[in-house]
């Protein structure tokens, strides 16, 4: 099985900062990652695909990059409703998939 | 835009089984893409458990493959989950969601999930 790893688990920004969120994954994986937000209560939301494409209607700050086995959600100036879990997920040999454990975003 | 909402029966006893069924309304899920199953544990991780094809071939995760089986009903637009032989472990709230091919596979339409508890 494909292992994802993201770092870290859980962080702290204000509002207007710029952070970024790893994922890494056991093996190369290509750019056959997404990545998914999720706020409480509610379903994952989907952001990135691919790696580095924007889902529709999805916030122009928000960005992904990498390839192979590393890769870096970015969020460039938060806002408060930023403020969720996110996951990134592995489909390189879907339909079979693993998602990473998770990343908090909390408010400082 | 398609939706898809989960049913489930709440509380299940140990050792029985689990039956959750997802009702997707505006996309015909014999037409295309793949249909699937995510679950939650409270404060924990997702876990995909399984995927079925809109032509009826299903993946399973390796380490559910022995208790779970995922199936398509084309009568009424919905696919469904058993889970044999439940433990504590299986409490969760478990999502369906509809997984496409774009550039990647990935999971673009998700139901608001339903939450399974096993006790006794």
């Amino acid at each position: 099985d494909i292992q994802m790893t993201q770092s870290p688990s859980s962080l702290s920004a204000s509002v207007g900062d710029r952070v970024t969120v790893s994922c890494r994954s056991s093996q190369s994986i290509g750019t056959y990652l997404n990545w998914y937000q999720q706020k409480p209560g509610e379903a994952p939301k989907l952001l990135i695909y691919a790696a580095s494409f924007l889902q529709s209607a999805v916030p122009s700050r928000f960005s992904g990059s990498g390839s192979e086995t590393d890769f870096t959600l970015t969020i460039s100036g938060l806002q408060p409703e930023d403020f969720a879990t996110y996951y990134c997920q592995q489909t390189y040999n879907a339909p079979r998939t693993t998602f990473g454990q998770g990343t908090r975003l909390e408010i400082k | 835009q398609v939706q898809l909402q989960e049913s489930g029966p709440g509380l299940v006893k140990p050792s029985e089984t689990l039956s959750l069924t997802c009702a997707v309304s505006g996309y015909s899920i014999n037409s295309a893409y793949y249909w699937g199953w995510v679950r939650q544990p409270p404060r924990k991780d997702l876990e995909w458990i399984a995927t079925i094809s809109h032509s009826g071939s299903a993946y399973y995760n390796p380490s559910l493959r022995s208790r779970v089986t995922i199936s398509l009903d084309t009568s009424r637009n919905q696919f469904s989950l058993r889970v044999n032989s439940v433990t504590a472990a299986d409490t969760a709230l478990y999502y369906c969601a509809r997984e496409v091919q774009k550039e990647v596979a990935q999971f673009d339409s998700w139901g608001q999930g339903t939450l399974v508890t096993v006790s006794s």
